[in-house]
């Protein structure tokens, strides 16, 4: 079965532009998750859906972050005014949504940001 | 607060012998799981393995076995028989039932498999 895809997979801006991120868990999974990864660091957590809902936003890092998941299956990160500081690795990942801390998440290739 | 330490940045291995990567953590949680995954340079991050806080037994998956002391708080991974392919940055994670729903991540380890 298929993974979890992410598009694009490099993507470079300019300052201030807006950009669009989207992911496509595995079928069936109903969780999903952001991550962003800087260089030399372990993956941060922005935003994980349940569904079509955002259950907790709490590590999107100001107000320029949104995510949606409209239908409960794809998911779209969205940055508006990109700032320099914005460039990493934007990492979404999927599980079956038991709640459990058991819930394996399985992650895709990645989008990686350069913002210039 | 949840933390995962990983104190070492890089290791060197001779293929075919065995590493551990080391991992230690922190959580006031009774209950937590701890996943270990490989980034190699592509970018995917990849399971490996996963224990469970009160699994009496090690976790084994293949060439991967996890190390897990709950006094010490240490959950190591060891590879065995290493191969020219596992090159690539190991990261360790924590999941408790206080966490939310997000995994935390330590800053990870590169290993080099020599030939």
């Amino acid at each position: 079965g298929a993974g979890v895809s992410q598009t694009p997979s490099n993507k470079v801006t300019e300052k201030g532009k807006y950009v669009e991120l989207r992911c496509d868990p595995i079928s069936g999974h109903t969780a999903l998750y952001w991550y962003r990864q800087s260089l030399g660091q372990g993956p941060e957590f922005l935003i994980y859906f349940q569904g079509t809902g955002a259950a907790d936003d709490s590590g999107l890092p100001n107000d320029r972050f949104f995510a949606v998941r409209p239908e409960g299956s794809v998911s779209t990160l969205k940055i508006q005014r990109t700032e320099r500081g914005d460039s990493a690795v934007y990492l979404c990942a999927s599980s079956s949504g038991s709640g459990s801390y058991t819930d394996t998440q399985y992650f895709g290739p990645g989008t990686r940001l350069t913002v210039l | 607060a949840q933390k995962i330490t990983q104190t070492q940045p890089g290791m060197f291995v001779q293929e075919k012998e065995a590493v551990t990567l080391d991992c230690t953590y922190d959580t006031s949680d009774q209950s937590y799981g701890l996943f270990w995954y490989k980034q190699p340079s592509s970018g995917e991050m990849i399971f490996l393995i996963y224990q469970g806080s009160y699994d009496e037994q090690n976790a084994t998956e293949g060439r991967y076995s996890l190390n897990f002391q709950k006094a010490r708080k240490s959950a190591n991974l060891v590879i065995s028989a290493s191969q020219l392919g596992d090159s690539a940055m190991y990261f360790c994670a924590m999941r408790g039932p206080n966490t939310g729903n997000q995994f935390y991540f330590g800053t990870g380890t590169s290993l080099t498999v020599i030939p």
